[in-house]
């Protein structure tokens, strides 16, 4: 099993619908884990931290499933400016192993 | 608005010559990470420093590369000789070291060796 795995998409969604990424992880022993955003030709960049008990920051909302070894990211409202690559983030050992990332396209 | 910076940009090299790369991570983190990333691999993390200490360099191909933090201001990761299959982009990234730790990236420098 690859350490943090997804689905590379791309997942195409016009504006205003609602999408949903998954990820899987699998190293058990994890405590941290994010989203980060990454733009066509820049950098990472944070999106959010994922908690235990699931959070929300606007129309983004991510949750974790430890038993499953699972997190998601729901997206609602998409937007154009969503489109990106969403790159799931476990934290292993002091340091961070990322998805390869799931490519969203929003189209108007 | 602190920032990563990293030097060079943009690199186009001759296969079997010398490549530094440059970092400064924000003013405070002890944390400093080198990335690789490709299309076929993703991100994948050559080096970690912590105080400036290498704590771990496993994903690095030690015959060609290395990497140093001469001052906390400073990071740099050589490629010498460089190979075609270098050519990817190289980020920098620091953090606080305090949990959750968040990583900030640098905008990157594209490596192309020819």
């Amino acid at each position: 099993r690859k350490e943090v795995e997804q689905d590379p998409g791309p997942f195409n969604v016009p504006e205003g619908a609602t999408v949903a990424f998954n990820c899987t992880y699998s190293n058990s022993a994890s405590q941290s884990f994010f989203w980060y955003r990454q733009d066509c030709r820049k950098e990472p960049k944070l999106l959010m931290s994922v908690y235990s008990s699931g959070n929300e920051d606007g129309r983004f909302t991510a949750q974790l499933n430890r038993a499953s070894q699972y997190i998601s990211l729901l997206i609602r409202d998409s937007k154009l400016s969503d489109s990106a690559t969403y790159l799931c983030v476990v934290e292993g050992y002091s340091t961070l192993t990322f998805g390869k990332g799931t490519m969203l396209l929003v189209s108007p | 608005d602190a920032r990563v910076t990293q030097t060079p940009r943009d690199k186009v090299t001759e296969m079997g010559q010398e490549v530094t790369m440059r970092c400064q991570p924000i003013l405070g983190h002890n944390t400093v990470f080198w990335y690789r990333q490709t299309m076929m691999q993703g991100l994948e993390l050559l080096a970690y420093f912590r105080n400036r200490a290498p704590l771990d360099d496993s994903g690095m191909p030690k015959d060609r590369f290395s990497a140093e933090m001469p001052d906390a201001t400073l990071a740099t990761l050589k490629i010498q000789p460089s190979e075609p299959r270098d050519s990817a982009v190289y980020f920098c990234a620091s953090g606080t070291g305090q949990p959750p730790d968040t990583q900030y990236f640098g905008p990157g420098t594209r490596l192309t060796v020819l």
